[in-house]
């Protein structure tokens, strides 16, 4: 079946450390992959999308994510966290002719000052 | 401003009594789709609309209506609502399943 999975339900990292949110998918053909955030009380906005290219992706706020094939991973990363950085991240996807958006579980951080 | 709105942001009710969450989008988008989000659950489709009269089923739809006979409007119909209903839902619209989602606010649904 087509899914996603994020690997880790919490993390805690230091203001000011580097970070890295795993994303795994399993699809046939190569996925179009997101990462969305969500604070507190609000919807998820979009931080980054890949759909083909440059395995690097940058997105909004600072962050970036690298599409590996060979591991099946589109983790994302940030060099320097910043407290408003605490909310609950996911990945999600779908393969080009699908109708069907998979979103992963969530990874909640926590920023600790 | 581009925005998908949903109402209402908060609703309590009880077993048994339809109602309505409303979804509307001004970006004129085709596809619209709703979710709930469940701790430990992340996020799971109940209905989704690639246009206007065109909808399925998502992953968990049992309990659930929608209808789309306005482009703009994809409104969430439980007809009798159960306590295993009570959820974060959320509203989102785009130009297809490959283009990235907008999200509405939410709208916290507890049902006693």
């Amino acid at each position: 079946a087509q899914s996603v999975t994020q690997p880790d339900i919490h993390i805690t990292v230091s203001e000011g450390a580097s970070l890295e949110l795993r994303c795994n998918y399993s699809y046939g053909a190569t996925p179009y992959l997101f990462w969305y955030v969500q604070s507190p009380g609000q919807g998820l906005q979009l931080l980054l999308k890949y759909f083909s290219g440059d395995t690097l992706v940058q997105g909004i706020k600072g962050f970036e994510a690298e599409f590996k094939r060979s591991q099946s991973s589109f983790n994302l990363r940030k060099p320097s966290v910043h407290w408003s950085d605490a909310a609950e991240y996911f990945c999600a996807g779908v393969t080009g002719g699908g109708n069907k958006l998979t979103f992963g579980t969530g990874t909640q951080l926590k920023v600790e000052l | 401003e581009a925005q998908v709105t949903q109402n209402p942001r908060y609703l309590i009710t009880v077993t048994g009594k339809k109602l309505t969450v409303t979804c509307s989008q001004n970006m004129n988008h085709e596809y619209m789709s709703w979710y709930r989000q469940d701790p430990g659950l992340g996020l799971r489709q109940i209905y989704y609309s690639m246009n206007v009269e065109v909808t399925d089923k998502g992953d968990v739809p049992e309990g659930y209506k929608v209808s789309r006979k306005e482009k703009r409007n994809f409104p969430l119909i439980l007809e009798s609502p159960s306590p295993n209903q009570t959820s974060l839902y959320f509203c989102a619209s785009s130009f297809g399943t490959t283009s990235p989602l907008h999200f509405g606010n939410g709208t916290r649904l507890t049902v006693t």
